[in-house]
């Protein structure tokens, strides 16, 4: 069975602070989900990851991953309170199937 | 931009009754997933369907569940007799063919069982 891990579960960060979330999953898998998700409102896809090495970056959020170490992350530069939010990464072992969710990371950026 | 729509937005039911959510896909999507997502906590898979059948589905989609493409836009997902521990966000999602063959979220329902 596919288990997604991430980490923190929460992190509470000060607006201009540098930090990175991690998504662990164990077992092979090419393609990677990063969503957002505010507080009652559905998911927004971030990024999407689909070789080992690949990285893509969209204002403050990079992200990455490497496929041998069944890792991705997920880094915020200079963070901005509008970034709090949180982030789930999201598995799947090929094209159409289904989405395995990581726990989620709930971020709050204090100013 | 196209995008998945659900409804209703809000639904109350009390335990035992039968409910359907509605959702309306991407019009040339081909691949439609239902998940959920109890308050808290994560997000998940329930069930997918492609070529009007499930291709798979997720221990919780039980014979409570059922899901229906009843015309060429509307994708259901039925719950016989609800129970309480069915109270959760439910989302629909579609996505097409070629890469990245992302999955598009719905805006979502939030089913109450009382």
């Amino acid at each position: 069975e596919l288990k997604v891990e991430q980490n923190p579960l929460f992190l509470s960060m000060q607006e201009g602070k540098n930090y990175t979330i991690y998504c662990n999953y164990s077992t092979t898998s090419d393609r990677l989900y990063w969503y957002r998700q505010d507080p009652g409102k559905s998911l927004e896809s971030l990024f999407v990851l689909l070789s080992n090495g690949a990285v893509k970056q969209e204002g403050r959020l990079m992200a990455s991953l490497d496929t041998k170490a069944r890792l991705s992350t997920l880094h915020i530069t200079a963070a901005v309170h509008d970034l709090s939010a949180t982030y789930f990464c999201a598995v799947s072992s090929y094209a159409n199937e289904k989405l395995t969710f990581g726990t989620g990371t709930r971020l709050t950026i204090i100013p | 931009e196209p995008e998945v729509t659900q409804t209703p937005s809000h639904q109350v039911t009390q335990m035992g009754q039968e409910v359907i959510l509605r959702c309306v896909p991407i019009s040339n999507h081909l691949y439609f997933y239902w998940y959920r997502q109890i308050l808290g906590q994560k997000v998940e898979f329930l069930v997918s369907f492609y070529n009007n059948e499930i291709s798979e589905k997720s221990e919780i989609f039980d014979d409570q569940f059922s899901v229906e493409r009843p015309d060429g836009s509307n994708f259901t997902l039925k719950i016989r007799s609800t129970k309480l521990e069915d109270s959760a966000m439910y989302f629909c999602a579609s996505s097409g063919q070629g890469d990245p063959y992302e999955q598009y979220f719905g805006p979502g329902t939030r089913l109450t069982v009382t």
